[in-house]
This record gives structure tokens, sequence and C-alpha cells, in this order.
């Protein structure tokens, strides 16, 4: 059964700080890792990793994956208080049904 | 990004009814949408992959005959949730993909659906 995993759960920081996000992945035939951010109700994209490396940037977020260790990071920093949200990572694979797999999110807090 | 527009974004509805909730694609054509469904605190489910003109594909453990999927168009997909019960109660949320699978998926707003 495909599986991903988000560390922590819920991190409460000071604006200004700078958080790292976690995911981990145990997925066959895996093709891509995407990064979302929950605020209210829809999910909206960040990122899509699919090279091993390749770090990806926009504006103070920034992504890695390490498909060696089955892992990727999300990178935020200077945070903001709007930066307050449910960072979801979330996985693709290849051929069959092509829905994403969902880690249970990371609930960030930034604090004033 | 894409737009992706779902309806209604919050319905209230008696036990033993259906309902209806639509997710299009307003400036894309969606070759596939997926529905999902998420549960206070926890993450989005996988509940089906529907491709326009065809059957949907339902994950493991989700009733095909309750949750009714529709992909008229390459426009339009609708999720009916039959004889509704209070457990039925959640968050559903599609998200549409215009063409090939390694490329991102858009998500509407979610449909609240309380069931009493």
């Amino acid at each position: 059964e495909d599986k991903v995993v988000q560390s922590p759960l819920s991190l409460v920081v000071h604006e200004g700080d700078t958080v790292t996000l976690n995911c981990s992945y145990e997925v066959t035939n895996f093709r891509s890792l995407l990064w979302y951010k929950q605020e209210k109700k829809a999910p909206t994209f960040l990122f899509m990793l699919t090279s091993s490396g390749i770090e990806k940037k926009s504006g103070r977020l920034s992504s890695i994956l390490d498909k060696k260790e089955l892992s990727s990071i999300l990178n935020i920093t200077a945070t903001q208080t709007g930066d307050s949200a449910i960072y979801l990572c979330a996985v693709l694979r290849r051929g069959g049904a092509d829905g994403l797999t969902f880690g249970k999110g990371t609930h960030l807090i930034i604090q004033p | 990004g894409a737009v992706v527009s779902q309806h209604p974004s919050r319905v209230i509805c008696k036990s033993g009814t259906s309902v209806k909730i639509e997710c299009r694609s307003l400036d894309f054509q969606a070759t596939t949408m997926f529905w999902y469904r998420q549960f206070p605190k926890q993450s989005l489910m996988l509940m089906a992959t529907s491709n326009e003109g065809s059957k949907a594909t339902y994950e493991q453990g989700v009733e095909k005959d309750k949750f009714l999927i529709n992909h008229a168009s390459l426009t339009l997909s609708t999720l009916t949730v039959t004889s509704a019960h209070p457990e039925d109660s959640s968050f559903y949320i599609c998200s549409a993909r215009e063409g090939r699978a390694n490329t991102e998926a858009f998500f509407g707003q979610g449909t609240r659906l309380t069931v009493v």
C-alpha cells in the first residue's frame, strides 16, 4: 500500500523564522511528488518534483526531491503570518488510476 | 493557474436524500477529474478517477452505487451521493487535469456536505 508521511504534523514559529517541512514516501512506480498549500478550502499548487537533486524555487519557498532517500523537503524562509496553512505532500504514480496519494499534512502556524 | 469551479460550496441535506456536486474546469478541457474526501484534521483521500466518456475508476473501499460519478463532458464531472447518511458528512473536493498524467492537477473549492 502506498504511503506518504509528513513531519512534523504541526509547527509553530515566529515571523521571520525559516522552516523546513519533511515528506517521505513509499510508493510503487513513483512518478512525481507534489506540494500543496491548503488554507481554508482548496489546496493550491506549489511545486511538482520529478527529478532528484534539482531545487525548485518560488519566492521564499523552495523544495527538493531525494529519490535515493525517498523524501522531499519544503523550505520557507523569512516566514510571514500569511504562510500559516496546512502544507500537503502528495505523490503521483505511473500508470493505473493516477490520482494523488496525500500525506496528512503539516499544520504550520506563524506567530507575529 | 487554471480554474476549477465546484458547486455548491456547502450543502445540508436530510438522511435518505441524494445530493449532486458539480466540478467544472472553466478555462481548460479536463481529460481526467478526481474526487477526494477529507475528514476533519485528516488528509485528502482519493475516492475515484473519472475520464471523460468512460466509467469512473473507484478506489478500494469506495461504494460505486453510493457515490455516482458522471464525467459527461471535458469540462464537467458530477458526484452524486445517493441515500445520504450522517456518516457521509465530509468535505468533498474535486481536481482536474488537462492532459498528460505528469502535469499538475488543479483543485476546486470543495463542498462541505452535512447530512442531518
